[in-house]
């Protein structure tokens, strides 16, 4: 099986912080995603990559920039963290259509 | 960006009773995906539909692929306390030479044992 680790379940940072999200896969997938999921808003997609150093903008990219230096690995950064960036941060790969989500980090920042 | 119409948003149900919830896009897809989010965990792959009209099923859930390619249903029969969690329908379509997806706002399932 797929298995999609991200490095932190729960995390609290300061407004202004810099904030780094981390995300390994272990099935040499090609294609992998960050999404923020809000209440009422289901996932939005944030970032995405197709291969190694290659990324692409999603629907809200505003505040976020990401890194893949590895195939495997894939960071989502807050360059200044905010208030309304509090969100459930979900990582996937895929192949074909179909996505494996790891479980999540929850970030608050205060 | 664009989001896709899920319903309803949240439910209570008995256990043993069936469950019915869909999702509406005003674009078409290629590719409709149903997926089933626990407490605490991310989303995992249900039911994924290619083709128009195409019913799946699998155990207790079955799935349509909307004639119009701009609709999908999802259905579980019996529901058990299990069944508790998000359901998320996905909608999948090749743009810029790579497949697009995007999510439904969600369907939280509530089960009364």
């Amino acid at each position: 099986d797929v298995k999609v680790t991200q490095s932190s379940r729960y995390l609290v940072k300061r407004t202004g912080e810099k904030v780094f999200l981390e995300c390994v896969q272990d099935m040499d997938h090609e294609n992998m995603f960050w999404y923020r999921q809000d209440p009422g808003l289901g996932l939005r997609l944030i970032y995405f990559s197709y291969d190694v150093k290659m990324k692409e903008k999603g629907d809200i990219p505003e505040g976020y920039s990401v890194s893949r230096e590895k195939k495997e690995r894939f960071s989502l950064i807050l360059e200044s963290a905010s208030t309304n960036q509090t969100s459930m941060y979900l990582c996937a790969s895929s192949f074909a259509s179909q996505n494996t989500f790891g479980s999540g980090t929850r970030l608050t920042v205060v | 960006g664009q989001q896709l119409n899920q319903s309803p948003q949240s439910m209570f149900i008995q256990e043993g009773e069936d469950v019915s919830m869909n999702c509406t896009s005003s674009s078409i897809f290629n590719t409709w995906l149903w997926y089933k989010q626990d407490p605490g965990e991310g989303p995992v792959l249900l039911i994924a539909l290619y083709k128009a009209g195409e019913l799946t099923s699998n155990g207790r859930l079955t799935a349509q692929f909307g004639t119009t390619r701009k609709d999908s249903f999802l259905n579980i029969s019996a529901s058990i306390p299990s069944d508790v969690g998000i359901y998320f329908c996905a909608g999948q379509l090749n743009s810029g030479g790579y497949q697009k997806v995007t999510f439904g706002t969600g369907t939280k399932l509530q089960v009364i044992p």
